[in-house]
């Protein structure tokens, strides 16, 4: 079974300070890992990631990914209280076509 | 221009009843998805479709049946509503053709059943 494991579950950390969330699956048929921010509604997309050791940036928030120890993690440096969401990963499964969720870290940023 | 859009946005129906909810996207994509969001905030696929097609039937209970008329639209239908039901019901769509895209998400439908 298709199984994402992200931690922390919850993150409480003051603004200005640099975080890093986790990311582990385990999935058949792996094509690509997604990052997904979720506030109120809708998850909006931060990143894909398809290739190993290749880091992806946008602004404060970078990305990378390892294909051989299966796992990812997003970088924010400078943190702002907007930064404040649940912050979701998801493997996406060729052929499927379809996204694995973990069951998201909620990151609080204090102002 | 909302790129992915639901309605009802909020649902609070009894058990035993019958309720649709009904998603269109303007993005042009081939792939449209029905996720559910529980309680815990988990985000599990229910089913998609492709062109049409549906592509992943995913254990979903025989009471909800998805409907897509045309490849802008995806509805969800469920029939005798059980408190289980209670949850956020997000649409999204993707372009898969040559190879899979990010998915887009509709805003959420809170369905609340009493």
């Amino acid at each position: 079974e298709d199984k994402v494991v992200q931690s922390p579950l919850s993150l409480v950390v003051h603004e200005g300070d640099t975080v890093t969330l986790n990311c582990s699956y385990e999935v058949t048929n792996f094509r690509s890992l997604l990052w997904y921010k979720q506030e109120k509604k809708a998850p909006t997309f931060l990143f894909m990631l398809t290739s190993s050791g290749i880091e992806k940036k946008s602004g404060r928030l970078s990305s990378i990914l390892d294909k051989k120890e299966l796992f990812s993690i997003l970088n924010i440096t400078a943190t702002q209280t907007g930064d404040s969401a649940i912050y979701l990963c998801a493997p996406l499964i060729q052929g499927a076509q379809k996204l694995v969720f973990g069951q998201g870290t909620r990151l609080t940023i204090n102002p | 221009d909302t790129a992915v859009s639901q309605t009802p946005k909020y649902l609070v129906t009894q058990m035993g009843n019958d309720k649709s909810i009904k998603c269109e996207q303007n993005l042009g994509h081939d792939t449209m998805y029905w996720y559910k969001q529980d309680s815990k905030k988990f985000l599990k696929i229910m089913f998609s479709y492709n062109n049409k097609e549906l592509i992943i039937n995913e254990t979903v209970p025989n009471r909800f049946s998805p409907k897509s008329p045309d490849k802008a639209h995806l509805n969800l239908h469920i029939n005798s509503l059980e408190l289980g039901d209670s949850a956020v019901y997000f649409c999204a769509s993707s372009h898969t053709s040559g190879g899979a895209g990010e998915l887009f998400f509709g805003e959420g439908s809170r369905l609340t059943v009493l």
